[in-house]
């Protein structure tokens, strides 16, 4: 079973404009959550992070929601430029820590066009 | 970015012959990860280690090992490869303790197994 899920395999937006990007997980117990950048033959870079006290953490054109209830969470980038064309993975651990392993989604395509 | 280099960066192999895939860092970091990465199924760790000679199994460890006789180094062997193993690998390295659990990447080995 999935715990962390990306259900959107793609999505695409017009620059200057908002992405979001969703994320569901399943397991209560996740507690801290990252989000992570991968273009093209180069390894993940983190790109936010977001703790369970908090429902939201901005980074520049960068905010994570995190809605516990729902199991949900979401990254915002605004406003959308050609650059951050790449995929986006979600991941969750429980707790935050070195030793705390992390699971990801499936990753989204984010295509932002001219 | 992270000192972190992998090799071979690129393979291709036959099945049943063995594999071995190497991570050096120069961060000296304690936590070291091996992960692959296939379509559909987003990053999955395959063993991790905590320390020198300490390592411990992922989600999907079955058909691999993995020894880390040196802080820097962390080897990922394939004993008799198969087509199913065919991945994107990924070697990561976390701080120690305190950290907020951020994962630094390598580049990828891309693994093909005829």
């Amino acid at each position: 079973d999935q715990q962390v899920k990306q259900n959107s395999p793609s999505l695409s937006v017009q620059e200057g404009r908002i992405s979001i990007l969703n994320c569901d997980y399943t397991n209560s117990m996740f507690d801290y959550f990252l989000w992570y950048k991968k273009y093209p033959a180069e390894g993940p870079t983190f790109l936010i992070s977001i703790s369970s006290i908090k429902d939201k953490n901005e980074d520049g054109r960068f905010t994570v929601f995190l809605n516990k209830s729902a199991k949900h969470l979401s990254l915002h980038i605004v406003p959308s430029q050609p650059g951050d064309s790449a995929v986006y993975f979600c991941a969750a651990s429980e707790g935050a820590g070195a030793n705390s392993k992390l699971t990801f989604g499936k990753g989204i395509t984010l295509s932002v066009r001219p | 970015d992270a000192g972190i280099t992998q090799s071979p960066r690129h393979k291709v192999t036959e099945t049943g012959t063995p594999v071995t895939l190497r991570c050096h860092q120069t961060e000296n970091h304690r936590y070291m990860y091996w992960y692959r990465q296939d379509p559909g199924h987003g990053l999955r760790l395959i063993h991790y280690s905590y320390g020198v000679k300490d390592t411990d199994k992922g989600e999907v460890s079955d058909g691999y090992s993995v020894s880390r006789s040196k802080t820097e180094d962390f080897l990922l062997t394939l004993e008799s490869a198969t087509s199913s193993q065919t991945s994107v690998y990924f070697c990561a390295i976390s701080e120690g303790q305190g950290d907020t659990g951020e994962l630094f990447f390598g580049e990828g080995s891309r693994l093909t197994v005829l």
